[in-house]
Order: C-alpha cells, then structure tokens, then sequence
C-alpha cells in the first residue's frame, strides 16, 4: 500500500464551486505539506503544517485553506475554484531531521 | 525558503551523453536536495548535500554543493532513456523547502 494517498486522483469542477482535496500518510511523520505544480513552474508551497496544531500559509496560499484532522490527514480546500487554479496538486509528508520530503501521487485539478 | 535558480529548463541530449542541471543562490543555503519526478509521476527524493564542497555519487549521478554554499549541480554520465524525467534542485531551511523550476531532460535513443 502506497505511503501517502490522495484522493481524488482527477478532478473537473465547475467555477464557483467548492472544492476538498484529501491526502491521508501511514508514514507517521508530523509534518506535511501541500504543493500545487504548473508547467515551467516548479513546485510551490501552498499551506503546511508541522502537528496536528500548526498551520502555515506558504508561498501562495491565497484561495486556498487547508485542515490537519489528524496527524495522518490534511486536507486543502478551495472555497470558490477558478480556472487559473486548474494544475497539479501534491501533497508530501516529512519526519525526518534530513526533512526528505515523500510525496502522494498527486490530485489532477480542471476548472472550467 | 530561500530562492533558488535552475538551468535550463529543458535538456535534449542522445542516448550515451552526458547531461548537467545547475541550481543557483543569491544567498548561502543551509542545505540543497535533489528531487526526480518521471513523466506522469511524483517527485522522489535523490540526495541532500549540506557541507560546502560536498560532492556525492549515486552510480551515473554526481551531485557537488559549491564552495560558498550558493550553487549546486547534478551531472549525470552517459545518459539512459531512464534517465527521463525532470530534476528539481531543493532548497531547505526551517523545513520549508523551496523548489527550483526544474530541468527536463529528453533522451533521444
């Protein structure tokens, strides 16, 4: 069974509409992360959280919000998608001090 | 994080030539890793260098962390078709990585 799992793997919505993307880890680790991926852009930070109490806007993190249910589940929401949010969205987990970060694989999003 | 610059952005090579990704720093880095994401796939850790002049080998990959800690690079000799993919340079401070805009390598057979 794979480490971390994010569900759903693909996604077409409508603008306007509320959104929940979900990653869930079996790894243990305190720490996770929530990355979106463009073309040509790399990687980009949008929220993280460090336990279960801790939440961090990151890079980008406007029209976005993010729940640490548990230590295993963090989820990212867009409350009112729009179509420049249609990317590639990670989610990643790390525990150890080397902060080697392991990665679902990865949410298809389309905003039409 | 701290910003870091990645060349170029794509890479066409032939099979059995060598290739080179570069990750550049305005600032010193406390540390710089290097991730592999295949077509379709998710990124996958490779290294972490952290002392300035470091240099590793993973097999065809070598990976130097220069000596003012502000630059890096991954070379890989005599490339494989297995070797396609994107190479992102990582840069880490605080535990909030920073990544580089990667390097797509294509190899032609």
């Amino acid at each position: 069974d794979a480490d971390v799992t994010q569900t759903p793997r693909n996604r077409i919505t409508k603008t306007g509409k509320r959104i929940m993307l979900e990653c869930s880890q079996t790894k243990g680790h305190d720490r996770m992360y929530w990355y979106r991926q463009d073309p040509g852009l790399g990687l980009r930070l949008i929220y993280y959280s460090f336990d279960v109490k801790d939440i961090n806007k990151g890079e980008i993190s406007d029209g976005y919000s993010v729940s640490r249910q548990a230590q295993a589940k963090f989820s990212l929401s867009l409350e009112s998608a729009i179509p420049n949010q249609t990317a590639l969205y990670f989610c990643a987990t790390s525990g150890t001090r080397l902060n080697e970060q392991f990665f679902g694989p990865g949410t298809r999003l389309t905003v039409l | 994080g701290q910003q870091v610059m990645q060349i170029p952005q794509y890479q066409h090579v032939q099979e059995g030539e060598d290739f080179t990704t570069y990750c550049n720093s305005s600032t010193t880095l406390s540390n710089i890793q290097w991730y592999k994401q295949r077509p379709g796939g998710h990124p996958v850790f490779l290294i972490q260098l952290v002392k300035s002049g470091e240099v590793k080998k993973q097999k065809r990959l070598t990976f130097q962390f220069g000596e003012a800690k502000k630059n890096s690079s991954l070379h890989i000799t005599a490339t494989q078709t297995t070797d396609v993919g994107t190479y992102f340079c990582v840069s880490g401070g605080s535990y909030i990585p920073t990544f580089g805009r990667g390097t797509s390598l294509i190899v032609h057979p």
